[in-house]
């Protein structure tokens, strides 16, 4: 099967600092990526996506960034609060299916 | 209104029984999935079914087998249960297998 890999299973950053969460992706065909958030209890959540036809893109403090050349997703987070404790996924989408990495544990000190 | 629902949320049960997960979406979606989550937090596909259909029948052993009675239904169902079946479980749906998921809350199993 895929292989999604993060580069940190675990990051702990100041609150109101930015956040940078990466994930590897090894399939080139990949051509959707989604990132997710998982809260305590909870099921994943969609946060943003991008399709392989674009380097960047940007929602509501997040930003995720994708380099095919490396095969790299970035998820940056600004002004992470405490709310954004959750463990991160990052998803690549080859052919109908979506491949889900192992997942980075961010914890936000007040 | 909750978009995708699964239950029960807990289920305890002893190994060799018999369990079902039932899930429900009211998103109007099309295609629906069940995922399983290991200590690790490591999220690996089970089943993705496309209007009844399935279409995605991973390396699962043959003792979980998914039922779509409809396209807003994808329930799973469990035999002879093992201690490497406690899990939790989640079900999700999505607009076409090209979209993103909504994700159901979680079902943690427990085999004793």
């Amino acid at each position: 099967g895929e292989s999604v890999g993060l580069h940190l299973p675990t990051l702990s950053v100041q609150e109101g600092d930015n956040s940078i969460i990466n994930c590897a992706y090894s399939n080139s065909a990949s051509d959707y990526f989604i990132w997710y958030k998982q809260e305590s209890g909870k099921g994943p959540q969609f946060i943003i996506d991008i399709r392989s036809n674009m380097d960047k893109r940007q929602g509501q403090r997040v930003t995720v960034l994708l380099n095919k050349t490396v095969k790299h997703l970035s998820l940056q987070i600004a002004a992470t609060q405490p709310g954004d404790s959750a463990v991160y996924f990052c998803a690549d989408k080859t052919g109908n299916q979506f491949y889900f990495g192992t997942g980075t544990s961010l914890t936000v000190i007040p | 209104d909750t978009a995708v629902s699964q239950t029960p949320k807990y289920l305890v049960t002893q190994m060799g029984n018999d369990k079902s997960i039932k899930c429900e979406q009211n998103l109007g979606h099309d295609t629906m999935y069940w995922y399983k989550q290991d200590s690790k937090k490591f999220l690996k596909i089970m089943f993705s079914y496309n209007n009844k259909e399935l279409i995605i029948n991973e390396t699962v052993p043959n003792r979980f087998s998914p039922k779509s009675p409809d396209k807003a239904h994808l329930n799973l169902h469990i035999n002879s249960l093992e201690l490497g079946d406690s899990a939790v479980y989640f079900c999700a749906s999505s607009e076409t297998v090209n979209y993103g998921y909504t994700f159901g809350s979680g079902t943690r199993l427990t085999v004793v």
